[in-house]
């Protein structure tokens, strides 16, 4: 079946532009997550969204980000005025709702990530 | 915060040898994920584990509850093995905490 796609792949913007990555998680997925990584460097929690709930916002480095997720599907994440730290690899990744511990057995399915470049 | 710590951080290892690929975490969770990102960036899921032992074809995973540790086992490793090895924790099932990954090469 179809993962989890992300858009536009790769992504040149100059300093000071505002750029849009787009995800759209497997379907019927009630959890949503970004997470970004540096050249060389880790997974960075950005944010995530639980079905109607309130998404955590915790791990936004700026106020120059935001996302948002519409109708429980697709998410889009805005970056403002951005800076040559912001490039990085911009991840997504969607899970399905947790019911339980014993039936939690879906792990994270992660998109191909979109490639951002500030120059 | 859930601090998790991958050892080692780089590890060459000749074809068919067995490998082992450690984390710990901090505080309990609710569940252990394992991941494997390839050159390229693209990320799989292999194991998430909340107690004992899942096995998936040459791939291993393990996990002490007690002693907040889990690890990763390759058996008769192979060049395609080679690949960053994520190790992730979440005590809510709500946001993950990452550990920075071991990077494998297995040469031929």
């Amino acid at each position: 079946g179809a993962g989890v796609s992300q858009s536009p792949s790769n992504k040149v913007t100059e300093k000071g532009k505002d750029v849009e990555l787009r995800c759209d998680p497997i379907s019927g997925h009630t959890a949503l997550y970004w997470y970004r990584q540096s050249l060389g460097q880790g997974l960075e929690f950005l944010i995530y969204f639980q079905g109607n709930s309130a998404p955590d916002k915790s791990g936004l480095p700026s106020d120059r980000f935001s996302a948002e997720r519409t109708g429980g599907s697709v998410s889009t994440l805005t970056i403002q005025r951005t800076q040559q730290e912001d490039s990085a690899v911009y991840l997504c990744a969607s899970s399905p709702a947790w019911t339980g511990l014993s039936s939690y057995n879906s792990p994270l399915h992660f998109g191909n990530g979109t490639r951002l470049t500030v120059t | 915060k859930n601090e998790v710590e991958q050892s080692p951080q780089n590890l060459t290892a000749q074809e068919g040898e067995f490998i082992t690929i450690n984390c710990s975490y901090s505080v309990g969770i609710s569940a252990l994920h394992w991941l494997q990102q390839h050159p390229g960036g693209g990320i799989v899921s292999l194991f998430m584990l909340s107690s004992g032992k899942k096995k998936h074809g040459r791939l291993i995973a393990t996990i002490n509850i007690q002693e907040k540790h889990s690890s990763l086992h390759i058996t008769a490793s192979h060049p395609r093995d080679s690949a960053v090895y994520i190790c992730a924790v979440t005590y809510n099932f709500n946001k993950f905490y990452f550990g920075s990954g071991t990077k494998l090469n297995v040469k031929p």
